[in-house]
């Protein structure tokens, strides 16, 4: 089993269409988890935090959920800006305090 | 806001040529990494580098590459005798604190690595 899975993609949406992203990881003592947005040839950004509780930061929400070890991205009224690849990322004290990146799902919004 | 900027941004090297990927972290940064990303494949952890010595390193990262910190600014990735499958892009990264505690990471724009 992978240690990060995320849904394959790629996902074609209009503009303004609210797209959800999922993400499983294998490791139960992860203890931190994120969302980096890739564009094309370029460096991961930190998009977000994903906390237990869930957060949410504008257009965009993140739920995790331990039990099933499930990580997901909720945007709403996508941009044409939003095209990118989108990466669930997870680490742990036990991971030796690297990241662990998924395969990334690839996200293209069309006008 | 600060960065992390990486030199050369693309380099093209001869198979067996050794290759040498220079870094300078966010300056009140004590983390230091060294990812490496595939074409078309997903980002992958090389190295972690703390306190002037190597904290953790992947399976990937055998005795062909070594790190270093020459001095105060820059973080380097040697690569000794490339091989095709070497062909990747190189992130440094850099974090004030240990990544897993949930401490943000940054990235440089990475090295685009061909070898021929």
């Amino acid at each position: 089993r992978k240690e990060v899975e995320q849904d394959p993609g790629p996902f074609n949406v209009p503009e303004g269409a609210t797209v959800a992203f999922n993400c499983t990881y294998s490791n139960s003592a992860s203890q931190s988890f994120f969302w980096y947005r890739q564009d094309c040839r370029k460096e991961p950004k930190l998009l977000m935090s994903v906390y237990s509780s869930g957060n949410e930061d504008g257009r965009f929400t993140a739920q995790l959920n331990r039990a099933s070890q499930y990580i997901s991205l909720l945007i709403r009224d996508s941009k044409l800006s939003d095209s990118a690849t989108y990466l669930c990322v997870v680490t742990g004290y036990n991971q030796g305090g690297k990241l662990i990146f998924g395969q990334g799902t690839e996200l293209s919004v069309k006008p | 806001e600060p960065e992390v900027t990486q030199t050369p941004s693309h380099q093209v090297t001869q198979m067996g040529q050794e290759v040498i990927l220079r870094c300078v972290p966010i300056s009140n940064h004590l983390y230091f990494y060294w990812y490496r990303q595939i074409l078309g494949q997903k980002v992958e952890f090389l190295v972690s580098f703390y306190n002037n010595e190597i904290s953790e390193k992947s399976e990937i990262f055998d005795d062909q590459f070594s790190v270093e910190r020459p001095d105060g600014s820059n973080f380097t990735l040697k690569i000794r005798s490339t091989k095709l499958e070497d062909s990747a892009m190189y992130f440094c990264a850099s974090s004030p604190h240990r990544a897993s505690s949930g401490n943000t990471i940054y990235f440089g724009e990475g090295s685009w690595l061909t070898v021929v």
